[in-house]
């Protein structure tokens, strides 16, 4: 089967830095991607991996190990508007086609 | 502009009965997907597209059917035979290809009444 792990809920204070961790386990492995959602909103994209190592987009980073099929998001210099539900995906084979698979989500609270 | 559009953003059905949310893009894009999420819950895959004409299961297609005519349209079911309907319905789009990111719709919530 395939599936992807996430810690349900992370709180963290302005300023500091928060590492979200994903592990996953998919027949075929094509990149792990990372969005944002604002409670009742739409998911948008924040990073995608698809070679071992890290990325940096600005106070995101995103890092990814296919041996270990484990990946994370940093956030650094949290600030409140980061507060939000944070997913990995993947793009797992899915017979003759692709399919994207979403994580469990992670609910990030940032607090003053 | 170009974007994914749902439609309508609020909907409610009587038990029993058919209804059909809607979900149009604008951006080219030749992959389709529809999402199920319930409340602090991930997205779970219903249906996905890769071509016209063409779609496959995701991992809760039962009780949901789609059709993907046109490029720009993706429309989900969601029937009778579907037990518990009430959530949060989203619909993305991705060129393709190995193309990972996807564009959002700002998602269908519906409730059944």
């Amino acid at each position: 089967g395939q599936s992807l792990e996430q810690p349900s809920e992370v709180t963290a204070v302005e300023g500091a830095i928060v590492q979200i961790n994903c592990t996953y386990q998919t027949s075929g492995f094509y990149g792990l991607s990372w969005y944002q959602q604002h409670d009742g909103g739409a998911p948008t994209f924040l990073s995608y991996n698809a070679l071992d190592g890290l990325e940096e987009t600005g106070r995101f980073s995103s890092f990814l190990s296919r041996s270990d099929s484990y990946g994370y998001l940093l956030l650094q210099e949290l600030q409140m508007k980061d507060s939000a539900s944070y997913f990995c995906a993947v793009r797992a084979r899915g017979g003759a086609t692709n399919k994207l698979i979403f994580g469990t989500g992670t609910l990030l609270a940032v607090q003053p | 502009d170009g974007g994914i559009t749902q439609s309508p953003k609020y909907l409610f059905r009587k038990e029993g009965q058919n209804v059909t949310l809607s979900c149009e893009q604008n951006l080219n894009h030749d992959a389709m997907y529809w999402y199920r999420q319930d409340p602090g819950q991930g997205l779970r895959l219903i249906y996905y597209s890769q071509i016209v004409n063409d779609f496959q299961k995701g991992d809760i297609a039962e009780g949901y059917s789609v059709s993907r005519e046109k490029k720009e349209s993706f429309p989900l079911t969601v029937t009778s035979a579907q037990k518990n309907p009430t959530a949060f319905y989203l619909c993305a789009s991705n060129p393709g290809g190995m193309n990972t990111e996807a564009f959002f719709g700002q998602g269908t919530r519906l409730t059944v009444v």
